[in-house]
């Protein structure tokens, strides 16, 4: 069955320090792959998201490729923010099929 | 409306009581889904409905658990003689039959089963 494996948290950087994140899936067919993030307090929300192979999906200095190669789909950012604390998921949805979540990476950025 | 609304936002139940949270999707959204999430774990997915087609329930984690959802809009999941372990964050989210879209989450609805 469908799958993703994201890195287990939490994750504590400095303000500015580099950010990956790593995911993996398993799938049949051509998944569409997506970041959501929960910020304290607040409700899930899409981050970025890529819908076929070698796409490179990006928002909020944010970025993620799709790697069919490698099965993989790891957020990365150059250079993280104080503001950036939240909790991360990663996430495939496969044609008429329901949306599969990782079980989320707890970021903390200290100032 | 504006986005995905879920009431009520907070719910504290007796153990034993039947509870029922209610989701609003976006209009026009019509995939829907139900979530648990436990303090501190990931996105339990619970059920899935996609326009006419027959629910995917295969994330309930018991007969107690059931969902609805009528007239292609308004969807109810209900649980019935509520445990201790049914208490957590259910979310709702709702997208276009459309495949790679985003799926947009509601605040959730706190269940806590005293």
């Amino acid at each position: 069955g469908n799958s993703v494996t994201q890195m287990e948290g939490p994750v504590t950087l400095s303000e500015e320090a580099f950010l990956t994140i790593n995911c993996t899936y398993t799938a049949t067919g051509y998944p569409s792959l997506f970041w959501y993030v929960q910020y304290p307090g607040e409700g899930l929300q899409l981050l970025l998201k890529a819908t076929k192979a070698d796409d490179k999906g990006s928002n909020k200095g944010f970025e993620a490729t799709y790697r069919k190669e490698t099965t993989s789909f790891h957020l990365e950012k150059g250079s993280v923010q104080v503001s950036d604390s939240a909790v991360y998921f990663c996430a495939l949805m496969n044609r008429d099929d329901k949306i599969i979540f990782g079980k989320g990476t707890r970021l903390h950025i200290l100032p | 409306g504006a986005g995905v609304s879920q009431s009520p936002s907070n719910k504290v139940t007796e153990k034993g009581k039947d509870v029922e949270l209610r989701c609003d999707p976006i209009s026009g959204h019509t995939a829907l889904y139900w979530y648990r999430q436990s303090l501190g774990q990931g996105l339990e997915f619970l059920i899935y409905f996609q326009g006419n087609s027959a629910p995917d329930k295969s994330g309930l984690p018991s007969d107690r658990f059931s969902a609805e959802r009528t007239g292609g809009s308004v969807s109810t999941l209900t649980i019935q003689r509520t445990q201790q372990e049914d208490s957590a964050v259910y979310l709702c989210a709702s997208s276009l039959d459309t495949w790679g879209t985003e799926a947009f989450f509601g605040q959730g609805t706190r269940l806590t089963v005293v």
